[in-house]
């Protein structure tokens, strides 16, 4: 099984801010990995998959990068609404498929 | 707009078996271009896929659940259904159906999600 692991566990920051969240597996999975965005009480939302490309309806400030075993999610300048949990999830190994075990974006 | 809806008991007992249906609206369970999953997520805690269904019947499940697991599809009704059998309170979780696009192999809509809780 690809276990992914993701860092840090909680970010804090403020409106404006940049954040960079790390995302690493523990063998390749080429590009074959997605970012998901949940808030409290809802399910996960899509916001970027094969790394770099960002599903429907998300906005330019979300960013993925990386390949191989270490991704990137970056959000440029963060909105109120964009403090919540961003999980990655990989499927190289198609169907099977992981989750990584989220980071949350707190407010500090 | 696509929508996704779980339906099931909140609770059950230990031993016995876990059902769920999701019912799909907006949109066709019998088209070629998506796989149908769940997704289940114990309070507190990350994501773990339990397994996908395409509309032929095809199924596919996690290898750590695939002994407990059935998934199956009822394109007359636009719904599949999820059974999970011998659950302990280890299976207690928020359950979510979802679609999987054959282009990009990801999760793009999902249902709201139903908590089940396992216990006596």
């Amino acid at each position: 099984e690809i276990v992914l692991t993701q860092s840090p566990a909680t970010l804090s920051l403020s409106p404006g801010e940049r954040a960079t969240l790390s995302c690493r597996a523990s063998q390749s999975v080429s590009s074959y990995l997605a970012w998901y965005q949940q808030k409290p009480g809802q399910a996960p939302r899509l916001l970027i998959y094969d790394a770099s490309n960002r599903a429907t309806g998300i906005p330019a400030r979300f960013s993925g990068s990386g390949s191989g075993t270490d991704f990137t999610l970056t959000i440029s300048s963060l909105e109120p609404e964009d403090f919540a949990v961003y999980y990655c999830q990989q499927r190289s190994n198609w169907p099977s498929t992981t989750f990584g075990p989220g980071t949350k974006v707190d407010i500090k | 707009q696509l929508q996704l809806q779980e339906s099931g008991p909140g609770l059950v007992k230990p031993s016995e078996t876990l059902s769920l249906t999701c019912t799909v609206s907006g949109g066709s369970i019998s088209s070629s271009s998506y796989y149908w999953g769940w997704i289940r997520q114990p309070p507190g805690k990350g994501l773990e896929w339990i397994g996908s269904i395409y509309y032929s019947g095809s199924t596919y499940y996690n290898p750590s659940l695939k002994s407990r697991v059935t998934i199956s599809v009822d394109t007359s009704k636009n719904q599949f259904s999820l059974k999970l059998s011998s659950v302990t309170a280890a299976d207690t979780a928020v359950y979510y159906c979802a679609r999987r696009s054959v282009i990009t192999y990801y999760f793009d809509y999902w249902g709201q999600g139903t908590l089940v809780t396992v216990s006596s």
